[in-house]
């Protein structure tokens, strides 16, 4: 199927561990994202990546970092993780059509519980 | 800053009623907007996008933009239980490459 996935689909961890999320879409798109959606259903940008660019909202702590091995996955990385990481953290990618941008597809979501 | 409100409800309909969800946003340059439903527990999921003043109709969905007034709005046609979720609003400008969301708007369809 194309998609938009996510592994782990949970993860839950203790404080000051290290963790990763991994992502992968195979629909062709240029460009992927990372958001964190809060505990009050709030959806915020974290990262867009391409190939070209990455741009980071400047709210992100510097313990998340994106990882990108090819056009196709992002990978996010957390270091020292604490409590108000806890969040559900949604992948997405979108094409870019004709220098318009485009719709967004997500991927189902890793809910993270730091402890 | 860049934002995107809505207002987060609950918003109660009956079965067959229209919904109607409201959202405005504070920047400018703009150019395209999007409709995303989320179940609960599940990912957004894109069921409208509008680049242009006027309405865009697809099924039971019909999407609202005034770029004057910085006002978009989703009306919901013949609202069956099954629509019931949040509605995320959301904006970007092309240059940015990047989507602003609303909080969200809960709508609950009653039967």
């Amino acid at each position: 199927d194309t998609a938009v996935s996510q592994t782990p689909k949970y993860l839950v961890t203790q404080m000051g561990n290290d963790k990763s999320i991994k992502c992968e879409q195979n629909l062709g798109h240029d460009t992927m994202y990372w958001y964190k959606q809060d505990s009050k259903k709030f959806l915020k940008i974290m990262f867009s990546y391409n190939n070209k660019e990455l741009i980071i909202n400047e709210t992100v702590p510097n313990r998340f970092s994106p990882k990108s091995p090819d056009k196709a996955h992002l990978n996010l990385h957390i270091n020292s993780l604490e409590l108000g990481d806890s969040a559900v953290y949604f992948c997405a990618s979108s094409p870019l059509t004709g220098g318009v941008f485009g719709e967004q597809f997500f991927g189902p979501g890793t809910r993270l519980t730091v402890l | 800053q860049k934002e995107v409100e809505q207002n987060s409800g609950p918003l109660s309909v009956p079965e067959g009623a229209i919904a109607s969800l409201n959202c405005t946003y504070s920047d400018r340059v703009s150019q395209s907007f999007f409709w995303y439903r989320q179940y609960s527990g599940k990912s957004p999921e894109l069921i409208m996008s509008i680049y242009s003043n006027g309405d865009k109709e697809d099924g039971r969905f019909t999407a609202q933009l005034n770029k004057a007034s910085q006002y978009v709005s989703l009306l919901i046609r013949d609202s069956q239980p099954s629509d019931s979720a949040t509605y995320l609003c959301a904006a970007s400008s092309g240059s940015a490459r990047q989507l602003t969301f609303g909080s969200g708007t809960q709508l609950t369809v009653l039967p």
